[in-house]
């Protein structure tokens, strides 16, 4: 596609649920982030994927956390039990080779609200 | 670690000119970016800086001087459309690209 696709825009669930995030990035991108943005706050790192394997997942918060990018294109990031503090907005980025000069493109962002 | 340091918010007049700080402390550097945000939509990238000096793109500039950690924006000519957050990203040095960390960002409201 054009740029960062993701879906759902918006989730509502209710604690201690499952529930699955979508990110579709630029087309031909190896890298992809996914990020969570809390209101008034910056986006907050939460893993790094090079291609298939995830490069850098420190910022994931504990283990009810896990993302995957199985054919190195579409990433899914998955959450166990959710808590009413994982309500953010999660955005997802791209960038063409993960090179240290790459900006990264950022999808609208699935905002979850658990209940 | 990383910290990030920006203004909270700020309020400028259209037309005006307005610069945005941006103070670091990282265990590495290897960049610092400049994104704009406006509500509810997703960043977007505005600059790069990774060398000392000024960097000028159309009505946006931005600074470096990696010896103090610090960083500006300079929007020119506001226009009403330049309310938004502009967040400040450092990326740090590793021996393979990785993640850039965010500030808070800054809110900047263009009144008339």
């Amino acid at each position: 596609g054009a740029g960062v696709s993701q879906t759902p825009s918006n989730k509502v669930t209710e604690k201690g649920k499952y529930v699955e995030l979508r990110c579709d990035p630029i087309s031909g991108h190896t890298a992809l982030y996914w990020y969570r943005q809390s209101l008034g706050q910056g986006p907050e790192f939460l893993i790094y994927f090079q291609g298939t394997g995830a490069a850098d997942d420190s910022g994931l918060p504990n283990d009810r956390f896990f993302a995957v990018r199985p054919e190195g294109s579409v990433s899914t990031l998955k959450i166990q039990r959710t808590e009413r503090g994982d309500s953010a907005v999660y955005l997802c980025a791209s960038s063409l080779d993960g090179a240290n000069t790459g900006e990264l493109f950022f999808g609208e962002g699935s905002r979850l609200t658990v209940l | 670690g990383q910290n990030i340091d920006q203004p909270t918010e700020m309020t400028a007049t259209e037309g005006a000119i307005v610069q945005i700080n941006c103070t670091y402390q990282t265990s590495g550097f290897n960049g610092l970016f400049w994104y704009q945000q406006h509500a509810g939509e997703a960043p977007t990238f505005l600059s790069y800086n990774v060398l000392d000096g000024l960097e000028e793109k159309g009505r946006f500039s931005s600074f470096l001087s990696r010896s103090k950690g610090y960083s500006y924006l300079l929007l020119k000519e506001l226009q009403m459309k330049d309310s938004a957050s502009y967040l400040c990203a450092v990326r740090p040095f590793t021996g393979t690209a990785s993640k850039l960390t965010f500030g808070t960002g800054t809110r900047l409201q263009v009144t008339l």
